[in-house]
C-alpha cells in the first residue's frame, strides 16, 4: 500500500464550478500537507501549506486536513481556465524534514 | 524572483552513456533534492543534500550518484544511463528548516535511447 493515495482523475469541469481534490494517507506520523501545482512541461509550484488538522484559506483555494480520517482536501471555488493543471498533494513527517511523500498527481482541466 | 534553474529541459542519450543533470538555486537553501517523476507513479526521491559534500540516499538512488561541491549547484550523475531511466527529472531546495517548502525546477525529460 501506498503511504498517500491520489486520485489521477483526469478531472474535468466546467469553468466557475466548485473543484474538490482528494488524498488519502495511512501512516499517522504525518504533521505537515502541501499541495503543489503543476502545470504542463513546469516544475510543481508550493500552492498551499497546512499544519497538523483544520482548514487554511487562500483567495480561491481551501486546503483541509482532517487527521482522524487521513484525508486532506483542495478546494478551488470559482474554478479559471488557468486552474487547468495536475495537483499533487505531498505530506511530511516534521518540519525541516528531508523527504516528502507525494500524491501520484490529478489532473485538472477547467473548461471555458 | 526565486529560481531553481536546471541546466537542460530535453536531452537525448545513448544507452551506456555517462550523463549529468546540473542544478544551481539561488536562495541559498541548505536542501537540495532530486526526484524523477513517471506516470502513475509521482515523484520518487533519487538523492538530497543537506550540506555542501553531504548526501543520503533517497527512495530509488540505484544507477545514480551526486554531487554537491558548493552550495548553490547539485548534480545528478547517471553513471551508466539505461532505458528505464527515461523519466522526468526534478530539482528542488528548501531551507534548512524548512523542508516542506520546496521550490522545484523546470524539470528536464531525459530519454536513453
Amino acid at each position: 500500500q501506498k503511504e498517500v493515495e491520489q486520485d489521477p482523475g483526469p478531472l474535468s469541469v466546467p469553468e466557475g464550478a466548485i473543484v474538490s481534490l482528494n488524498c488519502t494517507y495511512s501512516n499517522s506520523a504525518f504533521q505537515y500537507f502541501m499541495w503543489y501545482r503543476q502545470y504542463s512541461r513546469k516544475g510543481p509550484e508550493l500552492l498551499m501549506y497546512t499544519y497538523s488538522s483544520g482548514n487554511k484559506e487562500d483567495g480561491r483555494f481551501t486546503a483541509q486536513v482532517d487527521k482522524s480520517s487521513k484525508y486532506i482536501s483542495l478546494f478551488i471555488r470559482d474554478s479559471q481556465p488557468s486552474d487547468s493543471a495536475t495537483y499533487l498533494c505531498a505530506m511530511s513527517y516534521q518540519t525541516g524534514a528531508n523527504n516528502l511523500f507525494f500524491g501520484t498527481g490529478t489532473r485538472l482541466t477547467v473548461i471555458p | 524572483d526565486v529560481k531553481v534553474t536546471q541546466s537542460s529541459r530535453y536531452l537525448v542519450k545513448r544507452t551506456g552513456e555517462k550523463v549529468f543533470l546540473e542544478c544551481v538555486q539561488d536562495m541559498d537553501h541548505e536542501n537540495m533534492f532530486w526526484y524523477r517523476q513517471d506516470p502513475g507513479l509521482g515523484l520518487r526521491l533519487i538523492y538530497f543534500s543537506y550540506d555542501v559534500k553531504m548526501k543520503e540516499k533517497g527512495d530509488i538512488p540505484e544507477g545514480y550518484s551526486v554531487s554537491r561541491e558548493k552550495k548553490e549547484r547539485f548534480s545528478l550523475i547517471l553513471e551508466s544511463a539505461s532505458t528505464n531511466q527515461t523519466s522526468m527529472y526534478l530539482c528542488a531546495s528548501s531551507p534548512f528548516d524548512r523542508g516542506e517548502e520546496a521550490f522545484f525546477g523546470q524539470g528536464t525529460r531525459l530519454t536513453v535511447v
